[in-house]
């Protein structure tokens, strides 16, 4: 299967903590995006991080990319409840469309 | 101003029953995709059209068959459901190239029983 891997399956935490969620891949990508699904929605895209960069920084998230390992990670300083939710990685390959997603990591942030 | 839009929100049916669902973007993307999250939360892509030509189509079952009238709508038709077709169903759209992002829908949850 080509679909990527996430850990911890699960991560609860306290609010003001920080949340690191990491992704593993197969093959080599193009870019590798991080989304979130809150309960019962849709995914919402937080960044994007391209095959050539190595961190990159949004608000509360840092996200960083590490190719020779194939993996990734996903951190959220000063946790707030609101950031209750599953996360995923996702990949893209060569010049296709297509987004291979991770299995993701439910996230929770205890008040 | 919903972006992606889906319906129904939920759907369930009998098994062996023909069942559609509708997804419309008024976000001017070119391309739209159709994704199944499973029970344990795995997503995968099932189609992808690009200005209404087909561009992905994974392993899916013929029963599956998509519909893109345009560029802002993109359906899924479902012949002859089974009780593994239940899942969460999601519509997602975005503009052409490598470093674009997706847009999801809200997701149509189906149970065929």
């Amino acid at each position: 299967s080509q679909q990527g891997e996430e850990d911890p399956q699960a991560l609860s935490i306290q609010e003001g903590e920080n949340a690191t969620m990491n992704c593993s891949y197969k093959t080599s990508i193009n870019n590798l995006q991080w989304y979130r699904q809150n309960s019962g929605r849709g995914l919402v895209h937080l960044i994007l991080i391209r095959s050539n960069e190595r961190e990159k920084h949004s608000g509360r998230l840092r996200v960083t990319l590490d190719t020779s390992k194939k993996s990734s990670s996903l951190l959220i300083t000063a946790s707030r409840a609101a950031d209750t939710a599953s996360y995923f990685c996702a990949t893209r390959q060569g010049a296709t469309n297509k987004l291979i997603f991770g299995t993701g990591t439910l996230l929770a942030v205890q008040p | 101003d919903t972006a992606v839009s889906q319906t129904p929100k939920y759907l369930v049916t009998q098994m062996g029953n023909d069942k559609s669902i509708k997804c419309e973007q008024n976000l001017g993307h070119d391309t739209m995709y159709w994704y199944k999250q499973d029970s344990k939360k795995f997503l995968k892509i099932m189609f992808s059209y690009n200005n209404k030509e087909l561009i992905i189509n994974e392993t899916v079952p013929n029963r599956f068959s998509p519909k893109s009238p345009d560029k802002a709508h993109l359906n899924l038709h479902i012949n002859s459901l089974e009780l593994g077709d239940s899942a969460v169903y999601f519509c997602a759209s975005s503009r052409t190239g490598s470093y674009e992002t997706q847009y999801f829908g809200p997701g149509t949850r189906l149970l065929v029983l």
